[in-house]
């Protein structure tokens, strides 16, 4: 059984700041991870995904992963109000034959 | 990315009837989709897995004689909710993997509201 774990939040950063988003998993043998954005009412979408140690960058959006320690995060530089929103941590599905694993998310408040 | 599709977006209907959400792959085929269902505030619940050609695989406590899920064709999924009650009021969201990936691609989700 897949487990992750995310802090629920709401996690309060001022604008123009660093958000700071944390996941953890117990399934060593996951290979690939996502993070998704979900507005409220809305559906979630896709940002970012990370199959390899170390940091991969997009944009404003920095995911970084350490396998050994079973911890995925995800960066959001030069946070803006329009970032607030909850952001979900999804363990893959083995190539698309079983659905992600997700975690509960982070509700994220960018403070103007 | 990928674009995925669902009809209608919103529906309201007595308690009772039937309703029928689909989800449609508009620029890949999708063999397996995934239909989730979120009450507010919670969090995504994974309802059933739908696979191309052959039965659904339903999440433990889900109904499948209410819950009816085909997936007649490559693009194409959809999940009837039988006799709908009030407690079925829900946000319904399809997810497709995109071409033997994990990426997943969302719907932009169906709003029901039963009477």
């Amino acid at each position: 059984q897949k487990e992750v774990e995310q802090n629920s939040g709401p996690l309060s950063v001022p604008e123009g700041a660093i958000a700071s988003l944390n996941c953890t998993y117990s399934d060593r043998g996951s290979q690939s991870f996502f993070w998704y954005r979900q507005y409220s009412g809305k559906s979630p979408e896709l940002i970012m995904s990370i199959y390899s140690n170390g940091d991969k960058e997009d944009g404003r959006f920095t995911a970084q992963l350490n396998k050994a320690s079973q911890y995925v995060s995800l960066l959001i530089r030069d946070s803006q109000p329009s970032d607030s929103a909850t952001y979900l941590c999804a363990l893959g599905g083995d190539t698309g034959r079983r659905a992600l694993t997700f975690g509960s998310g982070t509700r994220l408040q960018v403070q103007p | 990315g990928a674009v995925v599709s669902q009809h209608p977006s919103w529906v309201i209907c007595k308690s009772g009837t039937s309703v029928k959400i689909e989800c449609r792959s508009l620029d890949f085929q999708a063999t397996t989709m995934f239909w989730y269902r979120q009450f507010p505030k919670q969090s995504l619940m994974l309802m059933a897995t739908s696979n191309e050609g052959s039965k659904a695989t339903y999440e433990q406590g889900v109904e499948k004689d209410k819950f009816l899920i085909n997936h007649a064709s490559l693009t194409l999924s959809t999940l009837t909710v039988t006799s709908a009650h009030p407690e079925d009021s829900s946000f319904y969201i399809c997810s497709a993997p995109f071409v033997s990936t994990d990426t997943q691609y969302f719907g932009p989700g169906t709003r029901l509201t039963v009477l």
